[in-house]
């Protein structure tokens, strides 16, 4: 199966800390997508952004960035200057077809 | 602007039982996933459906679990003869079916089998 692996289970940080969180995947796809979804406490799942496997131009909105390296086959996520209420579970995708793949997830939790 | 809707949002059965979680997907979007967290873990894959076809089972276990998505009404996942192991989170989330379009998810259905 082509994996997604977010070798980080847990990550603490102190609010205002600046935080990466890491994703590899596998695929034998020449065409995919790559997405980062966030759980927070109230265990909805939200959106937060789609990639297409074409465009490795890096991504910054707000507080949050995303580094696309497809020659590592990597998409990881940065919070700068964290926030108590960035803490959740964060999960990084890949599509193949229709399916999206998720990783394990990273519990962050930013302290005041 | 409704988002995706399940119910219910919490949902308890005895072992046995039958549970029945519904799913209404976003206006627009006619391709439907179904996805289980288990406590503690990840998000897993179950089965992804259009309007009266199931295309990809493959992430199903073999017995007691069904999933329909009828011409009209919501799209139901049928868990018959609950047991314990069958307690998790169970996702629904739709798209427009353009390829890899993005998945926009509900809150989510928690099962808890007693």
């Amino acid at each position: 199966a082509q994996k997604v692996t977010q070798a980080q289970t847990e990550i603490s940080v102190v609010e205002k800390e600046d935080v990466t969180l890491d994703c590899v995947y596998e695929t034998r796809d020449t065409t995919y997508y790559l997405f980062w979804y966030k759980q927070p406490p109230s265990g909805e799942l939200v959106f937060l952004i789609r990639r297409n496997s074409f465009d490795e131009q890096n991504e910054i909105s707000g507080r949050y960035s995303w580094n696309f390296q497809k020659s590592t086959s990597s998409f990881n996520f940065t919070i700068t200057a964290s926030q108590v209420v960035d803490s959740a579970v964060y999960f990084c995708g890949r599509t193949s077809g229709s399916r999206l793949t998720f990783g394990e997830g990273t519990q962050l939790t930013v302290n005041p | 602007n409704a988002g995706v809707m399940q119910n219910p949002r919490h949902l308890v059965r005895r072992r046995g039982q039958e549970a029945r979680l519904r799913c209404s997907p976003m206006k627009g979007h006619s391709h439907v996933y179904w996805y289980r967290q288990l406590p503690e873990e990840g998000l897993k894959f179950m089965v992804y459906l259009q309007k009266e076809n199931i295309i990809d089972e493959s992430g199903m276990p073999k017995e007691r679990f069904s999933a329909e998505f009828p011409k009209e009404g919501p799209s139901i996942l049928r868990i018959q003869q609950v047991v314990r192991g069958d307690s998790a989170a169970y996702f629904c989330a739709s798209s427009q079916g353009v390829y890899n379009s993005p998945l926009h998810f509900g809150n989510g259905t928690r099962l808890t089998v007693t």
